[in-house]
């Protein structure tokens, strides 16, 4: 049963660089595509972008400008990174798979969570 | 980017109850809708895929009907472990946008 793990800093100052990286364990990683997510305290989700496992990427347009998520197939890993962080970029951050169903995708399996806060 | 309204934001009900939750795109999204259910303190899990799939695994009490921009997840017979809160999610276009949640409470 495929499971994800995800890790990185927790607690960052402003204008740092935030990184996490998210393996996938026990299925396949080619053919998937790979998304992160992320959940401000009390609030909803967000989705923040995505990609294949060929490389290529789509990002959320509020986004965009600071994301960066980059994929090492060799390692079955993927990895999400947000620059020049603010304290609204607090929030737990969800890695997930995307599984596509004839043209339809969801996000079938999720990662566990990383909290990550934004505090001078 | 397109809009997700969900309707309630939030409701009481009882266990046994029949609970459905409304969803609202602001364009057509055809069937690209997808449900989750977040209990508190753990990760978002998929219920219902193409608007009206059930995921693998997920109780048959769970159903997903609509297509457009009209969607509804219903619970036929609400149980302990349903107390969460509930998302829809187009996955018709990026950016997949969420509807707000709604939050699922023990009345």
């Amino acid at each position: 049963q495929v499971q994800l793990q995800q890790w990185g800093a927790g607690l960052l100052k402003p204008s740092e660089t935030l990184s996490l990286t998210c393996a996938v364990y026990g299925g396949s990683f080619s053919g998937y595509s790979w998304s992160w997510i992320r959940q401000p305290p009390g609030k909803g989700l967000e989705w923040i972008g995505e990609i294949n496992h060929s490389g290529s990427t789509n990002y959320n347009p509020s986004l965009k400008s600071r994301v960066t998520i980059s994929v090492d197939t060799s390692k079955n890993q993927f990895s999400l990174r947000l620059s020049s962080v603010t304290a609204a970029d607090t929030a737990v951050y969800y890695c997930a798979r995307v599984a596509a169903v004839a043209v339809y995708y969801a996000m079938d399996v999720w990662g566990q969570g990383t909290t990550v806060t934004v505090s001078s | 980017d397109i809009q997700m309204t969900q309707s309630p934001s939030s409701l009481s009900a009882s266990v046994g109850d029949r609970v459905t939750i409304t969803c609202r795109a602001s364009q057509s999204i055809s069937s690209y809708l997808n449900w989750y259910q977040q209990i508190p303190g753990q990760a978002p899990k998929l219920l219902i895929y193409a608007a009206s799939s059930l995921q693998s695994g997920v109780p048959s009490r769970f159903s997903g009907s609509g297509s457009g921009t009209d969607f509804t997840l219903t619970i036929s017979s609400l149980q302990p472990e349903d107390f969460a809160t509930y998302y829809c999610q187009q996955s018709y276009t990026t950016p997949r946008t969420f509807g707000q949640g709604t939050k699922v409470e023990i009345k």
